[in-house]
């Protein structure tokens, strides 16, 4: 079975501008959520997407947003970038809307915001 | 709610020597525990997790957990650290159909 994969694995953007970042989910998985890890800091969940539909998010303000598609891949976006959203993205893809216990992460994509 | 404290930033050991990463949760409900590794620059590896089945979980890379409800703690031990243990490890608590809280995490140095 495959893995969970994410795409860029690095990116860097200026403040301001806007962010696309991808996670395929791993195979057989049709749930996946997104966290946020900023430099020296445990990840922080930011919402999580079940069959194309948001279903739980964390404290993040609207401007992070998100998509699943029918194979079960998802987009993280963000707008109006800030420094602060200089950050690992991981995402997780599990069955089920479940959160932990069937977890698989992927690598991440590195985020710096200049 | 739920919420996790690691104790020690920055644990550093022997090779050979015993390894005690120490985590204690907060949970309104019967917990779901994991502990999780991280080396420079990867994602997120499972290590180990609590499902309310036996107190105490052996995972990969020898590692070990023992859930202690009374003292509200999951500690990680390993008998002897190798090289290769050397990594940012990370506690977090789920209430199951919550999403995981992470510690802020403990980084484990392991001296020749």
């Amino acid at each position: 079975e495959t893995g969970v994969t994410q795409s860029p694995t690095h990116l860097i953007k200026t403040r301001g501008q806007q962010v696309t970042l991808r996670c395929s989910s791993q195979s057989g998985h049709n749930t996946v959520s997104w966290y946020q890890q900023a430099l020296g800091q445990g990840p922080q969940f930011i919402f999580q997407y079940y069959r194309e539909e948001e279903n739980g998010r964390g404290n993040f303000p609207p401007r992070f947003s998100g998509l699943q598609f029918p194979n079960y891949s998802s987009e993280l976006n963000v707008n109006a970038l800030e420094l602060d959203d200089s950050a690992l993205y991981l995402c997780a893809s599990s069955l089920d809307r479940e959160y932990g216990p069937g977890y698989t992460f992927g690598s991440g994509t590195r985020l710096t915001v200049v | 709610a739920q919420s996790v404290t690691q104790l020690g930033s920055h644990v550093s050991v022997s090779e050979g020597a015993l390894v005690l990463l120490r985590c204690n949760y907060s949970s309104s409900v019967p917990p779901y525990l994991f502990w999780y590794v991280q080396y420079p620059n990867q994602g997120l590896q499972l290590l180990l997790k609590y499902t309310s089945a036996a107190t105490l979980v052996k995972g990969i890379n020898g590692f070990e957990a023992e859930f202690k409800k009374s003292e509200t703690s999951f500690h990680l031990t390993k008998p002897s650290a190798h090289m290769s243990d050397a990594a940012e490890y990370f506690c977090a608590v789920s209430g199951g159909n919550t999403p995981l809280v992470f510690g802020k995490g403990t980084r484990l140095s392991v001296i020749a």
